[in-house]
């Protein structure tokens, strides 16, 4: 079983600075089927990066995934207001089929 | 409009059983896996179970295999879950989410239906 390990698990920063979010990997995970998500309070989560650094449909170029084998990273370069959630990584494998890390909570400075 | 609208939620004793239906709109259901995915209060998200295309292939997490299970009518766009012997541990959100063809990922998710699993 893989089991994804996110840190920080808090984030502090302010408007405009950038943030480094980390996914580890107790196993190796092909760099094809790891995701990224944000989900803000009350809301479904919404897909951000899939293929390791691959934006999906309409996410912003200042969110971009970079990372292999066991150790990836979602970076936003500039942080906007509506960009403090929650962020989660997953990824996809023989089993579980799909897990998740615990999530990094991304909250104003 | 392209969405998905989960229902059948609701509050159930210990032991007792749910059927959560998943509608589908604005796209071709029928031409996507699909998938269940739990968020318990204040948690972090767990996924349930996946069903392929037909139907034909389900997978289902080592928490809810035997108890839960998946199912789609291509016909009526919907995909279901029955879930029996409901633990307190079931209690969450279930969010039922897509998968489009080209990886393995869910571009598309409900607004959730809350399940409360209560003694």
């Amino acid at each position: 079983e893989i089991v994804l390990t996110q840190s920080p698990g808090t984030l502090s920063l302010s408007p405009g600075e950038r943030a480094t979010l980390s996914c580890r990997a107790s196993q190796s995970v092909s760099s094809s089927y790891l995701a990224w998500y944000q989900q803000k309070p009350g809301q479904a989560p919404r897909l951000l990066i899939y293929g390791t650094s691959s934006r999906a449909t309409g996410i912003p170029d200042r969110f971009s995934g970079s990372g292999s084998g066991t150790d990836f990273t979602l970076t936003i370069s500039r942080l906007e207001p509506e960009d403090f959630a929650v962020y989660y990584c997953q990824q996809y494998g023989s089993s579980p089929r799909y897990s998740f890390g615990q999530g990094t909570k991304l909250e104003i400075k | 409009e392209v969405q998905l609208l989960e229902s059948g939620g609701g509050l159930v004793q210990p032991g007792g059983s749910l059927r959560l239906s998943c509608a589908a709109s604005g796209f071709t259901f029928s031409s996507y896996g699909m998938h269940w995915v739990r968020q318990a209060p204040g948690k972090g998200l767990e996924w349930v179970s996946s069903i392929s295309v037909s139907g034909g292939t389900t997978y289902y997490s080592d928490s809810v295999k035997g108890r839960f299970t998946i199912s789609r009518d291509n016909s009526k766009n919907t995909l279901f879950l029955q879930m029996n012997s409901l633990r307190a541990e079931d209690t969450a959100v279930y969010y039922c989410a897509k998968r489009p063809t080209d990886y393995r990922a869910f571009d598309m998710w409900g607004q959730g239906t809350m399940v409360t699993v209560f003694s």
